[in-house]
């Protein structure tokens, strides 16, 4: 079965500081990844997706995130975060043959201070 | 792209009483749906899986006849929960498969 393990639950930083969002991923065949965030109050949005090729992906808002394969890894980074970018951030996976079954990890919290 | 609603946004009912809650595609036709839910400061989990035609498939844990799943057409699935309870408040998000998952916007339910 497909699991997704987010390491950080609650993150403080300032604004400027870089960011990045540590998420493995448990499943042997093929997967396609996700970054969500969910803004307070709001409902999810697509940040940025893998599907195949390029191993690092470029999303909206200057996210980016890059699969390793290796490590099962598809961590999320952005070089310098905003106030306004305060939201929980959510890892997911399915499985990449056609199936859209996905799993989301426990999210992460994401707090910067102006 | 593709929208996903569901009806109502949030709703409020009484302990004891049955709520259903519509997802709906709006642009695509989707032969399966999916129905999360999110407790508050927590992650979705996945409820179960709808597909148009047939029985849903739920998750382990989830009760089958709590949580009434109707996909009675390409672009319309349905989430009742029966003889809700206080318990059962959360944040219920349906999403639809076209060439993407595409997710809605959610639907709050306060039992009282």
């Amino acid at each position: 079965a497909q699991s997704v393990s987010q390491h950080n639950h609650h993150v403080i930083l300032s604004e400027a500081a870089s960011l990045e969002l540590g998420c493995n991923y448990s499943y042997g065949g093929t997967v396609n990844l996700f970054w969500y965030v969910q803004y307070p109050g709001q409902h999810l949005q697509l940040l940025l997706k893998y599907f195949s090729g390029d191993p690092l992906v470029k999303g909206i808002k200057g996210f980016e995130a890059e699969f390793i394969k290796s490590k099962f890894s598809f961590n999320l980074r952005k070089p310098s975060v905003q106030w306004s970018d305060t939201a929980e951030y959510f890892c997911a996976v399915n499985a990449g043959t056609g199936g859209f079954k996905t799993i989301f990890g426990a999210g992460t919290r994401l707090f910067v201070k102006a | 792209g593709a929208v996903v609603s569901q009806h109502p946004s949030w709703v409020i009912c009484k302990s004891g009483t049955s709520v259903k809650i519509e997802c709906r595609s709006l642009d695509f036709q989707a032969t399966t749906m999916f129905w999360y839910r999110q407790f508050p400061k927590q992650s979705l989990m996945l409820m179960a899986t709808s597909n148009e035609g047939s029985k849903a498939t739920y998750e382990q844990g989830v009760e089958k006849d709590k949580f009434l799943i109707n996909h009675a057409s390409l672009t319309l699935s349905t989430l009742t929960v029966t003889s809700a309870h206080p318990e059962d408040s959360s944040f219920y998000i349906c999403s639809a498969t076209g060439y993407e998952q595409y997710f809605g916007p959610g639907t709050r339910l306060t039992v009282t």
